[in-house]
């Protein structure tokens, strides 16, 4: 069984930029959801997408925004990138029944550095 | 609001030693508690979880937490470190019926030789 993977590994940006992360979920997960971890910080929860629509969202602006596709992988998009967005982002998913955040699988992360 | 307080963001024992991760949180309504391991350049690996049934919950690797709500805590344990346990530790809350995750701001354990 495939664990849920994401791409790239590591991505350099300038500021000013936009990003495009990939999570694709482990077979028969139907519930995404993304964090943000800062250099020596827990994660950040940023938005949940559960059956192609956002449930759930934290404290981060509206150029953070988010996809699911109908085979439940998802993208985060990031849009005008500034430095302090220099993080290791994380896939999360979830298999049906399971509520949200009782079991959340999570992806090694994407390494995004911004310049 | 959940939180959750990770006191100690660095520790260290001995090979052989007592593991003590201390974790205290904060929520609302009866919460959901988490433990999870990062090594370094990987994602999060769950160890354990609890989520009201026993209060003694056994997880991976040896490690076991116990949720003490007159405490408000979910401290993880192991009886003996391993050098393979060197990694940073994330404790966890999510209050019933939330969508998110809110973490600590972890706990990096060094094991001596």
């Amino acid at each position: 069984e495939t664990g849920v993977t994401q791409s790239p590994t590591h991505l350099i940006k300038t500021r000013g930029q936009q990003v495009t992360l990939r999570c694709s979920s482990q077979s028969g997960h139907n519930t995404v959801s993304w964090y943000q971890q800062a250099l020596g910080q827990g994660p950040q929860f940023i938005f949940q997408y559960y059956r192609e629509e956002e449930n759930g969202r934290g404290n981060f602006p509206p150029r953070f925004s988010g996809l699911q596709f109908p085979n439940y992988s998802s993208e985060l998009n990031v849009n005008a990138l500034e430095l302090d967005d220099s993080a290791l982002y994380l896939c999360a998913s979830s298999p049906p029944g399971s509520r949200g955040a009782y079991e959340q699988y999570f992806g090694p992360g994407t390494r995004l550095t911004v310049t | 609001a959940q939180s959750v307080t990770q006191l100690g963001s660095h520790v260290s024992v001995s090979e052989g030693a007592l593991v003590l991760l201390r974790c205290n949180y904060s929520s609302s309504v009866p919460p959901y508690l988490f433990w999870y391991v990062q090594y370094p350049n990987q994602g999060l690996q769950l160890l354990l979880k609890y989520t009201s049934a026993a209060t003694l919950v056994k997880g991976i690797n040896g490690f076991e937490a116990e949720f003490k709500k007159s405490e408000t805590s979910f401290h993880l344990t192991k009886p003996s470190a391993h050098m393979s346990d060197a990694a940073e530790y994330f404790c966890a809350v999510c209050e019933g019926g939330n969508e998110k995750l809110t973490f600590g701001t972890g706990t990096r354990l060094t094991i001596i030789p």
